[in-house]
């Protein structure tokens, strides 16, 4: 069975930092792009960034929103997806999730598979 | 402007059915894009239900029911998700994506009432 399982979240103070984890399992990791996604509360889905998979080095995207602050990576020995969070500002507050993107025949599409959700909340 | 728009409700009727829209920017061709969308329950994540560029590329999500499907409409540059005989687990909110500039894109989804 495919599984992603977040985890890592919680209060953090304005100017602060988290990293938040995403382990796979039920699929070939390497293979697929991966993409954290996040929802405030109340409000619609925000992309955050991806990682590529093996094929095309592990690049990354990021949102404008986060650039320079939030740094996506993965550790393919451990099958894990990671989001370093630094400078972390109250508008960040918001459920973000793990995704993977549906990859087959070397091209990849957009998100198949969805995590629960880890929440994070950014507050004095 | 938002790159995506989708109207922020819809209701329709059991056993009927419900056009969902994701209109592009002005600028933007909505011919050139894959558009994805997701379904969302309160208290879930996403769900990925289809994709569609053209009839002949397209694909529906694992386990979907093929009452969910994707068309587009060139003359209003829209994406639109058709969800024909509707039925109370239908009731959540819908996104679509596109990718555009190295980004994933969400609409500001659409909050689907049956009732």
């Amino acid at each position: 069975e495919v599984q992603l399982v977040e985890s890592g979240g919680g209060l953090v103070q304005p100017g602060g930092s988290l990293r938040l984890s995403c382990a796979a399992s039920g699929f070939t990791f390497s293979d697929h792009y991966m993409d954290w996604v996040r929802q405030p509360p109340g409000k619609g889905l925000e992309w955050v960034g991806l990682t590529r998979n093996k094929a095309y080095s592990y690049t990354t995207e990021y949102a404008a929103s986060v650039k320079g602050r939030f740094t996506i990576s993965r550790d393919e020995s451990k099958n894990s997806l990671y989001l370093q969070m630094n400078s972390l500002k109250t508008e960040d507050t918001a459920v973000y999730y793990c995704s993977r993107a549906d990859c087959s025949g070397g091209t990849c599409y957009g998100m198949d598979v969805w995590g629960q959700g880890t929440t994070v909340t950014v507050s004095s | 402007q938002a790159v995506l728009t989708q109207p922020s409700s819809l209701s329709a009727s059991p056993g009927a059915s419900a056009s969902l829209t994701c209109t592009l920017r002005s600028g933007i061709n909505v011919g050139t894009y894959r558009i994805y969308w997701f379904q969302q329950k309160p208290g879930s994540p996403p769900q990925y239900l289809l994709r569609y560029k053209s009839d002949s590329d397209k694909q529906q999500g694992s386990g979907v029911p093929s009452r969910f499907s994707g068309s587009k409409d060139a003359s209003a540059n829209a994406g639109i998700l058709l969800i024909s005989g509707l039925q109370s687990e239908d009731e959540a909110d819908y996104y679509c994506m596109i990718w555009h500039s190295s980004t994933w894109v969400f609409g500001g989804g659409t909050k689907l009432t049956v009732l």
